[in-house]
């Protein structure tokens, strides 16, 4: 199916363990991002990425690495996974600089 | 920290009432834009307004846009059920990078049928 995908969709992890969550969209969009979604902060952008080979930090990027290899994938791993880090993660794509996002159906991360 | 902010963060309306949320922000922008988020799922997309616009339409939904006072509203006209959801502002700054897309906390929109 076309569109963008996450997976896995639920991960429980411990403390001090590297933790990947993948993200694949299927339109060729330039643009991705990784957000996380807390109660009460709302979404906050973690990493984005213009191009392959192109990231930046965004508002939360400390303890979080991605890599953008190819224009349809930009996993995000925590490196060190911190109870704090439990959080609902959202990867979006744009086709345009400024444009709409569209987002995928997030995963669920609890880090015990 | 957010750039948006929402008001009011809850809201409960009867079926066939107007919705009408609030969004504030902080620093120029490029445009803003709106989401709703059906629990549990991914944001959809809803309207896109540019720093140049003053009001924009689309189907039931009204957005203004004072780029003065930094701030927005989201109309909902007619609710319905189905519209129960949390809707969210998203700001995409004038310089610093078009990618910097931030969100604010939202507004959970309850309607009762």
């Amino acid at each position: 199916d076309a569109g963008i995908t996450q997976s896995p969709r639920y991960k429980i992890t411990e403390t001090g363990r590297q933790v990947t969550l993948m993200c694949h969209q299927t339109w060729s969009h330039s643009y991705m991002f990784w957000y996380r979604q807390d109660l009460g902060h709302g979404l906050r952008l973690i990493y984005y990425s213009a191009a392959a080979d192109i990231t930046d930090k965004g508002e939360v990027p400390d303890g979080y690495v991605v890599s953008r290899s190819k224009t349809e994938n930009f996993p995000l791993t925590l490196e060190s996974a911190t109870r704090s880090q439990t959080s609902v993660y959202f990867c979006a794509s744009s086709g345009t600089s400024g444009g709409a996002l569209y987002f995928g159906p997030g995963t669920r991360l609890l880090v015990l | 920290s957010q750039q948006g902010e929402e008001d009011p963060q809850a809201l409960s309306i009867q079926e066939g009432e107007n919705a009408t949320m609030n969004c504030s922000y902080k620093t120029s922008i490029n445009n803003l834009q709106w989401y709703r988020q059906n629990s549990g799922r991914g944001l959809v997309h809803l309207i896109l307004i540019r720093s140049n616009e003053r009001e924009k339409h689309s189907g039931r939904l009204r957005v203004t846009l004072d780029t003065s006072k930094k701030s927005s509203s989201l109309l909902i006209t007619a609710s319905r059920a189905a519209d129960t959801a949390s809707y969210f502002c998203a700001t995409v700054p004038s310089s610093g990078g078009y990618q910097k897309v931030t969100f604010g906390t939202g507004t959970k929109l309850q309607v009762i049928p």
